[in-house]
């Protein structure tokens, strides 16, 4: 049921931008793309999510692909806070109580 | 305002005992989940309640989970004649109504079946 394909894991200098790349090949026309992250011991943190047109937010940035089947989550500046797992989920309107959680990409904001 | 709670933080049981995880959710929030993440893993669906609808039962792993919530609030979920699998980190998430709207988790109750 995987929907989304992460890195496993990436390094970020602090202060600089941090850009978390996601895949969703099969996503379909109904399906919104989320972004949560879990700093480590606590519940997911919503952060942004998108259905095709570029988000943005107090916390991040969200650039979708005009064929929808890719995105990046973007941190403009990067701190050692930001240190986390980040996960990129798929979420229908009509299937919208399931959200599929992958494994994440663990950021690590470096000083 | 309060944000999601969740008890016990942590829960240490035996093989074989029933436990019971209570979540309650933000004032007013018709939607609440449950999520549960293993060691190292994502989050995995549980179940799903919508104000007084029929909740979706789907993600239950076995006929020894069950959950139910009382008064379109608190919400328990029960975990009958625990295993040694079952040990992981329960979330429990509210939201507005369902839909599109933000869900907002609960620190977890980290259950151990020893």
């Amino acid at each position: 049921d995987a929907k989304t394909t992460q890195p496993t894991s990436m390094d970020c200098a602090e202060g600089r931008a941090a850009n978390l790349p996601c895949n969703h090949s099969t996503i379909s026309g109904n399906e919104y793309v989320y972004w949560y992250r879990q700093i480590h011991s606590q519940g997911p943190q919503y952060i942004i999510h998108g259905l095709k047109n570029n988000e943005t937010n107090e916390m991040a940035s969200l650039i979708i692909t005009e064929d929808r089947k890719s995105s990046t989550l973007i941190l403009p500046h990067a701190t050692l806070r930001d240190t986390a797992v980040y996960y990129c989920i798929v979420r229908g309107v009509y299937n919208f109580n399931k959200f599929y959680f992958g494994s994440g990409t663990k950021l690590n904001v470096k000083p | 305002g309060a944000g999601v709670s969740q008890s016990p933080s942590n829960k240490v049981t035996e093989k074989g005992k029933d436990v019971e995880l209570r979540c309650d959710p933000i004032s007013g929030h018709t939607a609440l989940y449950w999520y549960r993440q293993s060691l190292g893993q994502g989050l995995e669906f549980l179940i799903y309640f919508q104000g007084n609808s029929a909740p979706d039962k789907s993600g239950l792993p076995s006929d020894r989970f069950s959950a139910e919530r009382t008064g379109g609030s608190v919400s328990t979920l029960t975990i009958q004649r625990t295993q040694q699998e079952d040990s992981a980190v329960y979330l429990c998430a509210s939201s507005l109504s369902g839909g599109t709207n933000e869900q907002f988790f609960g620190p977890g109750t980290r259950l151990t079946v020893l």
